[in-house]
């Protein structure tokens, strides 16, 4: 049983770089949501696509980051020219929405610290 | 927009002892759904439990169920026989029924199982 598979796990790299990370869903699930998690809060909603189609963005989401799910499998999330603030757990989750009571499934996240 | 508070940032209770954890939410919705996160140590986020806004009935499985008061906005999970594996962050969360169902979360209660 394969779950939500997150990579890499961890990242760490100088402020104004640019990072992506890649996120796995469960096979067949059509949802799928990015958030934030930084120390000592609960994660925060960044953004989500059903199937292919990017559906709602989080004001927290700027300019500098972009998300993708080519084809409505993985997802990328890109975050260009990097800041310390940017310094975070990266979580995705997926699920499959049937209309009624979905479930989401999360990965272990990406933990990105910018020097 | 919607909010979550948990006003308990640690907790900590004997093995095989009960616990009960605190949530309460705003929201001018009537139909939503509420959950509880749980999340270990270094681990990937798992539900633990969740309520649908419309059933009276609280949710149970196993060791964990709730009470919710949906007049007073309140959603508390209590955990029965606790086991040094419940030792986790637990994170209180809402979504709305339809659409998007991104998650809103709380700040999360530290849980410590004492031997």
């Amino acid at each position: 049983d394969t779950g939500v598979s997150q990579d890499p796990r961890h990242k760490i790299t100088k402020r104004g770089q640019n990072v992506t990370f890649r996120c796995d869903p469960i096979s067949e699930h059509n949802r799928l949501y990015w958030y934030r998690q930084t120390l000592g809060q609960g994660p925060e909603f960044l953004t989500y696509f059903q199937n292919e189609a990017q559906l709602e963005k989080s004001r927290l989401l700027s300019d500098r980051f972009s998300a993708e799910r080519p084809k409505g499998s993985f997802s990328t999330l890109e975050i260009q020219r990097t800041e310390q603030g940017d310094s975070a757990m990266y979580l995705c989750a997926s699920s499959l929405e049937k209309g009624g009571l979905e479930t989401q499934y999360f990965g272990p996240g990406t933990r990105l610290l910018v020097l | 927009a919607q909010t979550v508070t948990q006003s308990q940032p640690e907790m900590s209770v004997q093995e095989a002892e009960t616990v009960t954890l605190s949530c309460t939410y705003d929201t001018s919705e009537n139909n939503y759904y509420l959950f509880w996160y749980k999340q270990p140590p270094s681990r990937q986020m798992i539900l633990v439990i969740r309520q649908e806004a419309y059933k009276q009935q609280n949710a149970t499985e196993n060791r964990f169920s709730v009470n919710f008061q949906k007049a007073a906005k309140s959603f508390s999970l209590k955990i029965s026989d606790s086991q040094l594996g419940d030792t986790a962050m637990y994170f209180c969360a809402f979504s709305l029924y339809f659409g998007n169902e991104k998650l809103t979360f709380g700040t999360g209660t530290r849980l410590t199982i004492i031997p």
